[in-house]
């Protein structure tokens, strides 16, 4: 496609539920990376790939987050037993190749807990 | 530590009015890059611009202007002759290398309104 695409664009979930949410990164696009934006604020790093390689997981709040790129494309960030504190817009970006490149966004996913 | 500070939370204006947000920077870093992004009400965080720690000239595109002073650290955004369709949030943002250069480090973002 022309953009960065993420599915669902809206998720809600109850406390405790298990989530998964897709990403499709620019076509070609070598670095993938996911942000957490919480209402009013800017968006904070989660975790960077380099095709299915993820070089940076530093911002991921708990290891109830886990995200994967098995083949250097599709990105998938789950989060186990989701909490109330969950709650949030979660942004994917990929960029062309290093990671000082420009990075491109998708629409995000507006996850609630409820 | 890396920061971006974006003073103003909200501004208003009214249709055809210019309005300059401001943005300053802290970095360790001599090589670092400054980016603006927008933010329309559908969520979507679209680019604007990038620059790097060693362009200082100042960049127009049509109504856009950006002024980066390094002696100031400040990356300023300027929209002239607003139009309705301006209204979002706009954010700043920092990628350096002693971050990895491998994240965005954002600002909390300025709302702008601009009335018709």
């Amino acid at each position: 496609g022309a953009g960065v695409s993420q599915s669902p664009r809206y998720k809600v979930a109850k406390r405790g539920q298990d989530v998964a949410l897709r990403c499709d990164p620019i076509s070609g696009h070598v670095s993938l990376f996911w942000y957490q934006q919480a209402l009013g604020q800017g968006p904070e790093f989660l975790t960077y790939f380099q095709n299915e390689a993820q070089l940076d997981k530093s911002g991921l709040p708990s290891d109830r987050f886990f995200a994967e790129r098995p083949e250097g494309s599709v990105s998938t960030l789950k989060i186990q037993r989701t909490q109330q504190e969950d709650s949030a817009v979660y942004l994917c970006a990929s960029s062309l190749s290093v990671s000082t490149d420009t990075q491109y966004f998708g629409p995000g996913t507006r996850l609630t807990v409820l | 530590a890396q920061k971006v500070t974006q003073a103003q939370t909200e501004i208003s204006v009214v249709e055809k009015e210019d309005v300059t947000l401001d943005c300053v920077y802290e970095t360790r870093d001599t090589t670092y890059y400054l980016f603006w992004y927008k933010q329309p009400p559908s969520g979507e965080l679209v680019f604007l611009i990038r620059r790097n720690s060693f362009d200082e000239q100042n960049e127009i595109s049509g109504r856009y202007s950006w002024n980066f002073q390094k002696s100031t650290s400040s990356f300023n955004f300027t929209i002239t002759a607003s139009q309705v369709v301006d209204s979002a949030v706009y954010f700043c943002a920092l990628s350096d290398l002693f971050t990895g250069a491998n994240n965005l480090f954002f600002g909390t973002g300025t709302r702008l309104t601009v009335i018709p």
